[in-house]
């Protein structure tokens, strides 16, 4: 069984663009979840989705925002970039919303500039 | 103060204990993590516990939680090199299943 894929595994960009990454869970499982992970505020919860409709958000800006698909597949986007964003961003699967166990992909690094 | 907090770093010898402490404080927590972070991977899932239960084993692994204390551990028995890792505590909260509030993560390194 497939674990959870990110892509891309590494990405730069420039001040000011945006930016999307791409989630897709284990397969049968449903609930996608995306974190941020930086050195100075550690691991953050960014939001969580369920059969396509946002459940969950963390304390974050407008700026970043996400969806998912019928396939349960996730995407998340960072528009306006700062140099602030730039991060591990980590997606985490599990099999439905209350579910306990939760599996995270090998992460995006995002790079600002 | 921090809602979980993890001492940052942890040296043992290999095939010693390693005993890896977390304090969180809400009451509320429903289940707490361990997950482990290797240099440029993503979190795995090491074992879980639901907040009514004081101890859970799992082969190496054995975890104690006191909930008057609000006090988690994570026992990891004959720590090998490859155990060399960030470890993580995370709890979640009664409706957000899915939001794990994440410690700062304790840097276990392995001595030969």
């Amino acid at each position: 069984k497939a674990g959870v894929t990110q892509t891309p595994r590494y990405l730069i960009k420039t001040r000011g663009q945006q930016v999307t990454l791409s989630c897709s869970p284990i397969s049968g499982h449903r609930s996608v979840s995306w974190y941020q992970q930086t050195p100075g505020q550690g691991l953050q919860f960014l939001f969580e989705y369920f059969s396509e409709t946002q459940r969950n958000k963390g304390n974050f800006p407008g700026r970043f925002s996400g969806r998912q698909f019928s396939n349960s597949r996730s995407e998340m986007n960072v528009s306006t970039l700062e140099l602030g964003d730039s991060a591990l961003y980590l997606c985490a699967s599990s099999l439905d919303s209350a579910n306990t166990e939760a599996f995270f992909g090998q992460g995006t690094r995002l790079t600002v500039v | 103060g921090e809602d979980v907090e993890q001492s940052l770093f942890l040296s043992v010898r290999e095939g010693d204990s390693s005993v890896i402490n977390c304090t969180y404080t809400d009451s509320s927590s429903t289940y707490l993590y361990w997950y482990k972070q290797e240099p440029g991977a993503g979190l795995q899932l090491l074992t879980y516990i639901f907040s009514n239960m004081d101890m859970k084993q799992d082969q190496r692994l054995t975890v104690l939680l006191n909930k008057k204390d609000k006090h988690l551990s994570l026992r990891i028995a004959d720590t090998q090199t490859g155990d060399s890792a960030i470890y993580f505590c995370a709890e979640t909260r009664p409706g957000s299943a899915r939001q794990l509030t994440f410690g700062s993560g304790t840097q276990l390194t392995v001595l030969p």
